[in-house]
């Protein structure tokens, strides 16, 4: 098993370009879950996912969009690109339940500039 | 989800156990307890997860207080590869819709040799 792939590693946009950041797990798991992580921070949460065709906004969700149309994929849209998004950013999924372990891909790192 | 507290950083010696500290006194019945830590440079690897009793497994302990409203999790023998921040989140196993684990900044931890 692959677990949590996550493409690119690494992007270069200029401000006002759009992109999408890929993100497939082989797991079968429902959930799934986009974060961005500022250095020295935390991760927070942009979007998530319980299965496919059903997404919502987590806690920082402005300037992106998410679809689900299978279970495998997971696919982050940033719309005209700013400075604020550069960031590193995390794809995960977990089965069902409460206790569900979380599965982290490697992350994107993405610079704006 | 509940709030946790865990001191901003840590240091250890080399082959020396580390307790690391998570106070959640807003903690309700149905929370679980989990611990995820992050590498350098890599995304967050799930640790350890428990409900009242206290867990073991091949990377960490966790002891629960009886309260619930703190946890420790011990690394019997610290290394340099453990040099990482540790995340202490709390999910709630009856909120099964969106399952949003929210991670704080965390402990990073410091091992010397």
């Amino acid at each position: 098993n692959a677990g949590v792939t996550q493409t690119p590693k690494f992007r270069i946009l200029k401000i006002g370009q759009s992109m999408t950041l890929q993100c497939a797990q082989d797991m079968n798991h429902n959930y799934m879950y986009w974060y961005r992580q500022d250095p020295g921070m935390g991760l927070k949460l942009i979007y998530y996912s319980v299965g496919a065709g059903i997404t919502d906004k987590g806690e920082v969700p402005n300037g992106y969009n998410v679809s689900r149309s299978t279970t495998e994929d997971f696919p982050l849209r940033l719309e005209l690109a700013a400075p604020s998004q550069t960031s590193v950013y995390f794809c995960a999924s977990s089965g069902a339940g409460g206790t569900g372990e979380l599965f982290f891909g490697e992350g994107s790192r993405l610079t704006v500039l | 989800d509940a709030k946790t507290t865990q001191p901003n950083s840590m240091e250890s010696n080399e082959e020396e156990p580390v307790h690391l500290p998570c106070n959640h006194s807003t903690i309700s019945g149905t929370d679980y307890i989990h611990w995820y830590r992050q590498l350098p440079s890599q995304g967050p690897e799930y640790v350890i997860h428990g409900l009242t009793s206290n867990v073991n497994n091949r990377m960490a302990s966790l002891a629960i207080a009886e309260d619930r409203k703190s946890s420790t999790l011990i690394l019997h023998r610290a290394t340099l590869r453990d040099a990482a921040v540790y995340y202490c989140i709390l999910r709630d196993a009856d909120y099964n819709y969106g399952q949003n684990f929210v991670f704080g900044p965390g402990t990073r931890l410091s091992v010397l040799p």
